[in-house]
């Protein structure tokens, strides 16, 4: 299985604040990634597919980058609704695999 | 609109069994292949397995953990997919959510609770 380490497992920000959330593959995965918002009590909702790809009605300051093995998630100014729980996922090949996770924080 | 309900969810004992159903409505079911996914309490996301669409092979999948002891079916006719659970253990304790292909739409997940 391929394994998805993802860094850091929270981190405190404010408003406004640039935040990065990087996630790592054990094997080159091309740019076969998704990107997940988890808000407490509430499903899992995909801002980005294919590494990059903002999902309809995702706002833009979400952006995704990478390929291979080595991914980012930014938010360029965040804000009050950002603050979840952030997940990457792996599906380039089977079994589909998550990273642990990042919890976005208030400072 | 996509839209995916699940239920079924409950307190089981160790070694009883449940039977999940994720009702979908809003796209072509019989063309998409759906997953299964799970959540233990404060934990984070784990794949449980899918069931391809007819077009795409009509088969299963099934996470290592679950292999032998879960399985999914779905009806097409009535847009519904579903998990049997058996065999339950106390880590299967969880909520389970389905998902539709590529994990693009989720529902908003049933908990299996297993405990004595």
């Amino acid at each position: 299985d391929i394994q998805m380490t993802q860094s850091p497992s929270s981190l405190s920000a404010s408003v406004g604040d640039r935040v990065t959330i990087t996630c790592r593959a054990s094997q080159g995965i091309r740019n076969d990634l998704g990107w997940y918002q988890q808000k407490p009590g509430k499903a899992p909702k995909r801002l980005i597919s294919t590494a990059s790809s903002l999902e309809s009605g995702v706002p833009s300051r979400f952006s995704g980058s990478g390929s291979g093995t080595e991914f980012t998630l930014t938010i360029s100014s965040l804000q009050p609704e950002d603050f979840a729980t952030y997940y990457c996922l792996q599906n380039n090949s089977y079994p589909p695999t998550f990273g642990g996770g990042t919890k976005v924080e208030i400072k | 609109e996509v839209q995916l309900v699940e239920s079924g969810g409950g307190l089981v004992k160790p070694g009883g069994s449940l039977r999940l159903s994720c009702a979908a409505s809003g796209f072509t079911f019989s063309s998409a292949s759906m997953s299964w996914v799970r959540q233990a309490p404060g934990k984070g996301l784990e794949w449980v397995g899918h069931f391809n669409s007819k077009i795409d092979g009509g088969t299963t999948a099934y996470a290592a953990p679950v292999k032998g002891r879960f399985i999914i079916s779905r009806d097409d006719s009535e847009s519904t997919l579903y998990l049997e659970v058996n065999s339950l253990k106390t880590e299967d304790t969880a909520v389970y959510y389905c998902a539709t292909s590529g994990l693009t739409h989720w529902g908003q997940g049933t908990l299996v609770t297993v405990s004595s």
